[in-house]
């Protein structure tokens, strides 16, 4: 059965501070990997995608890492600020072709920064 | 720029009422999905449509609920009658996606806050 598996639950921080946050994942055929943003009351942003051959992807503040051997990755916040108060959702693409188009869904991690 | 809409925002009913969601994926999508999201859950895959062809339905309560596609501007989830149970927030998010597509994203609305009392 496909699984994706997110730690820490919850995360408290100080602004400022850096933090990361795991996922685990057991998919297959393994197509993709993303790290959803999802702010209180709105709908996930995406914030990186990363296939089979890329292990390492970043967008501003945020850095995702992919072991595909191990299948885990990681999301990296630098110099958090408060505006990153949001649940984080790992999420990984199953492909295989035709009109197949899985997505596996993690219970997400829900990161509080304070000031 | 271009987003997802849902309507309505909110909906709360009573038990054995229809509710119809509504949502307009991004012009030029392809691939329109509904979720379902709950504390206890995370999202749920209810439905999936390319092209306006449902493709996947699996996720849904076939007995109360139902998706369509009237047209390539506007995609529905209705549930008849509701439970209780239902209570949650519905998503819908569309996509350009290709078979054996890789790098695809995903764009979410804002969702549909829906409690049955």
């Amino acid at each position: 059965k496909n699984q994706v598996e997110q730690s820490p639950q919850s995360l408290i921080i100080l602004e400022g501070k850096n933090c990361t946050l795991q996922c685990n994942y057991t998919v297959s055929p393994f197509s993709n990997l993303r790290w959803y943003k999802q702010d209180t009351g709105r709908g996930p942003v995406s914030l990186t995608i990363m296939t089979f051959s890329e292990n390492t992807k970043s967008n501003g503040r945020y850095t995702a890492t992919l072991d595909a051997d191990t299948k885990q990755s990681s999301l990296h916040i630098t110099a958090s600020q408060l505006s990153d108060s949001a649940s984080y959702i790992c999420v990984v693409s199953a492909n295989s072709g035709g009109s197949n188009y899985k997505l596996t869904f993690g219970k997400g991690t829900l990161l509080t920064v304070n000031p | 720029d271009a987003r997802v809409t849902q309507t309505p925002r909110h909906k709360v009913t009573e038990m054995g009422q229809e509710v119809t969601m509504r949502c307009q994926p991004i012009l030029g999508h392809n691939t329109v999905f509904w979720y379902r999201q709950t504390m206890m859950q995370g999202l749920e895959l209810l439905a999936y449509f390319r092209n306006r062809a449902p493709l996947d339905d699996s996720g849904m309560p076939k007995d109360r609920f139902s998706a369509e596609m009237p047209d390539a501007t506007l995609a529905t989830l209705k549930i008849q009658p509701s439970e209780p149970r239902d209570s949650a927030v519905y998503f819908c998010a569309s996509g350009f996606l290709i078979p054996r597509g890789t790098n695809e994203k995903l764009f979410f609305g804002s969702g549909t806050q829906l409690s049955v009392l």
